[in-house]
């Protein structure tokens, strides 16, 4: 079956940077994209970039553009999030999410991953 | 930018009752790229609709979507117990994905 499995809750320092891993299994990983969104603690949901399979090609949400990277390890079926310059407002649950390429909708989710930005 | 605003911010209903939730964005888009998700405390989203009005895989039929253009609505027909959470709906335009702030619909 499909599994996104995330990489465990994290804490960081202010300036610090973050990156979370979402393992894919149980399905064609050639005809999905995978995306990052995160959710701040009682906030709604934010899209912050994607990865597209068909050549690993990544965009970017604006507010995000230079301090966010998406990368794709082909050979484990792991997709990485690495966000630098963290700030307290960067404290949120992070999840990576699977769209079926060029669907432009969300269909299976990771289970997140909290990561709490403290000093 | 298009901005998706939702309505009510809060809903309160009984088991049972019908549920209308509403969508509405800034600008006309299209319905092709028009999805709503369930959100219970605690956990991941779930896709409920796509495309506007397609019910994704395992989804009841209780719920439904509609809409086009700026207006889209996700009609929940009779609610069960396991409906009560907070539903987002999002749109894709110009190689940004964007949510609206959600709706939650607690028991009343």
């Amino acid at each position: 079956q499909v599994q996104l499995v995330q990489s465990g809750a994290e804490v960081k320092e202010p300036g610090a940077s973050v990156k979370v891993s979402c393992k894919a299994s149980g399905y064609a990983l050639s005809s999905y994209n995978m995306n990052w969104v995160r959710q701040a603690p009682g906030q709604g949901l934010e899209w912050m970039g994607i990865i597209k399979s068909s050549a690993g090609k990544t965009e970017y949400a604006q507010k995000f553009q230079g301090r966010v990277a998406v990368t794709w390890d082909t050979s484990t079926s792991t997709v990485y999030m690495e966000l630098s310059s963290l700030t307290s407002e960067d404290t949120a649950v992070y999840y990576c999410a699977r769209e079926l390429n060029d669907d432009y909708f969300f269909d299976f989710w990771g289970q997140g991953t909290l990561v709490t930005v403290s000093s | 930018e298009i901005v998706l605003t939702q309505s009510p911010g809060t809903l309160s209903l009984s088991p049972g009752e019908r549920a209308t939730l509403s969508c509405r964005a800034s600008q006309s888009v299209s319905s092709r790229f028009l999805a709503w998700y369930q959100q219970k405390s605690g956990q991941a989203p779930r896709l409920l609709i796509y495309g506007a009005s397609n019910r994704a895989i395992g989804i009841p039929d209780r719920f439904s979507g509609s809409g086009s253009g700026t207006d889209f609505t996700l009609t929940i027909s009779r609610l069960e117990p396991e409906d009560f959470a907070v539903y987002y709906c999002q749109q894709y335009d110009i190689s940004q994905y964007i949510f609206g702030q959600g709706t939650k619909l607690e028991i009343k």
